[in-house]
């Protein structure tokens, strides 16, 4: 079964800021990848996804995530992080064949203090 | 343009009780897939519908149960409920069912079970 870990749990950080949340997620086939964000009262949004291709993949908002695929990896980056990007993030999978539902992380706090 | 609904927005039950929530999902999406959101934890996956048809099941009990209607909208219930049945319930729609197609959340139903 496929399972996404996600370490950072809570994260405080200064605007401006630079910022990486790790994603690894463990199956062996081919996966699509995800980011979800869910800011504070609003429903989960899609930040950018990966489905093949370029391993860089850049989303809404000036998020950009890197798929390793010898790492198992999918981590989430920005150059510098602003307040209004305090939000609940999470990481998803989904096999891209068979199985189409998400499995996700348990999920990042980010905090942007101003 | 509107997105996801769900209804309804906030539910309280006693345990025993039986429950039936519901999902509108956006024109022209035919696919709905449920997800259940313990606090502190990640969405999971409870099921997935594609013209009426169960196309999967996450690991929960058989009290769990859903079905999709001719005009897509989606209804899960779930019987004898337990404390543990509190949650957020999460629908998302795509337009297919197939795994590259992005899945877009509804805003949820909070059921607290007392």
């Amino acid at each position: 079964a496929q399972s996404v870990s996600q370490h950072n749990h809570h994260v405080i950080l200064s605007e401006a800021a630079s910022l990486e949340l790790g994603c690894n997620y463990s199956y062996g086939g081919t996966v699509n990848l995800f980011w979800y964000v869910q800011y504070p009262g609003q429903h989960l949004q899609l930040l950018l996804k990966y489905f093949s291709g370029d391993p860089l993949v850049k989303g809404i908002k000036g998020f950009e995530a890197e798929f390793i695929k010898s790492k198992f990896s999918f981590n989430l980056r920005k150059p510098s992080v602003q307040w209004s990007d305090t939000a609940e993030y999470f990481c998803a999978v989904n096999e891209n064949t068979g199985r189409r539902a998400l499995t996700f992380g348990s999920g990042t706090r980010l905090q942007v203090q101003p | 343009d509107a997105g996801v609904t769900q209804s309804p927005t906030h539910l309280i039950k006693t345990r025993g009780q039986h429950v039936t929530l519901r999902c509108s999902p956006i024109s022209g999406h035919k696919s709905v897939s449920w997800y259940q959101q313990v606090l502190g934890q990640g969405p999971q996956f409870i099921f997935q519908y594609y013209e009426k048809e169960e196309r999967g099941r996450g690991n929960f009990p058989d009290r769990f149960s859903a079905r999709q209607f001719p005009n897509y909208s989606s209804e899960l219930n779930v019987n004898a409920l337990l404390l543990g049945d509190s949650a957020l319930y999460l629908c998302a729609s795509s337009s297919t069912s197939g795994s590259y197609n992005e899945q877009f959340f509804g805003p949820g139903t909070r059921l607290t079970v007392l």
